[in-house]
């Protein structure tokens, strides 16, 4: 049973540029959220995609998007890149009702220079 | 979601059980309490959730106590694998989809050889 597969594993980027990010969920679920994690910190929710939409988003700006797909894998983009978007970028999964658990995949590493 | 309070660190000797505490004293009736631990350079993982009874699973025990106002996650016969961050997240059941995670700081984890 896979679960939650994230890439790519670790990623450089330069300010000013575009990134994007991929989640597949565990084998069954439905929803996926993203969270971003600085140095230290909790992670912080982004957002969440549920039927290919946006559901809740937390207090991220625009510059952050995302998609869901009909196999319902994810996307995060992230436009006009700053320093201090360097940071684990988390995705978690779970089945639609079933809220308690969240799964989560090993993150993406994000270092903007 | 109300806010919850834990210890920054914490040690415990293998084999021993690892009590580890958590204050919400602004928890509202429908908030649920999770816990989640993130062992380092891996995403965060499910533990435990409750309302208001005593909950056990393969991995640990939640006490809550009557006004619900703190709680306690036991990890058992505490391992070396054991240590991590452990997050304790308080949060209301809105029902349908699955809804973002507030994590805090949590409690380092240390288990002593």
């Amino acid at each position: 049973d896979a679960g939650v597969t994230q890439s790519p594993t670790h990623l450089i980027k330069t300010r000013g540029q575009q990134v994007t990010l991929r989640c597949s969920p565990k084998s069954g679920h439905d929803t996926v959220s993203w969270y971003q994690q600085a140095l230290g910190q909790g992670p912080q929710f982004i957002f969440q995609y549920y039927e290919e939409e946006e559901r809740q988003r937390g207090n991220f700006p625009d510059r952050f998007s995302g998609h869901q797909f009909p196999n319902y894998s994810s996307e995060l983009n992230v436009n006009a890149l700053l320093l201090g978007d360097s940071a684990l970028y988390l995705c978690a999964s779970s089945l639609g009702m079933l809220i308690y658990e969240q799964y989560f995949g090993p993150g993406t590493r994000l270092t903007v220079t | 979601d109300a806010k919850t309070t834990q210890p920054t660190s914490m040690d415990c000797a293998e084999g021993r059980a690892a009590n580890l505490p958590c204050n919400h004293s602004t928890i509202s009736g429908n908030e649920y309490v999770y816990w989640y631990r993130q062992i380092h350079s891996q995403g965060p993982q499910y533990i435990i959730h409750g309302l208001k009874n005593n909950e056990t699973n393969e991995m640990a025990s939640l006490i809550i106590t009557e006004d619900r106002k703190s709680s306690t996650l036991i990890l058992p016969h505490a391992t070396l694998r054991d240590t991590a961050v452990y997050y304790c997240i308080v949060r209301g059941d809105s029902g349908g989809g699955a809804d973002g995670l507030t994590f805090g700081k949590g409690t380092h984890l240390i288990i002593q050889p």
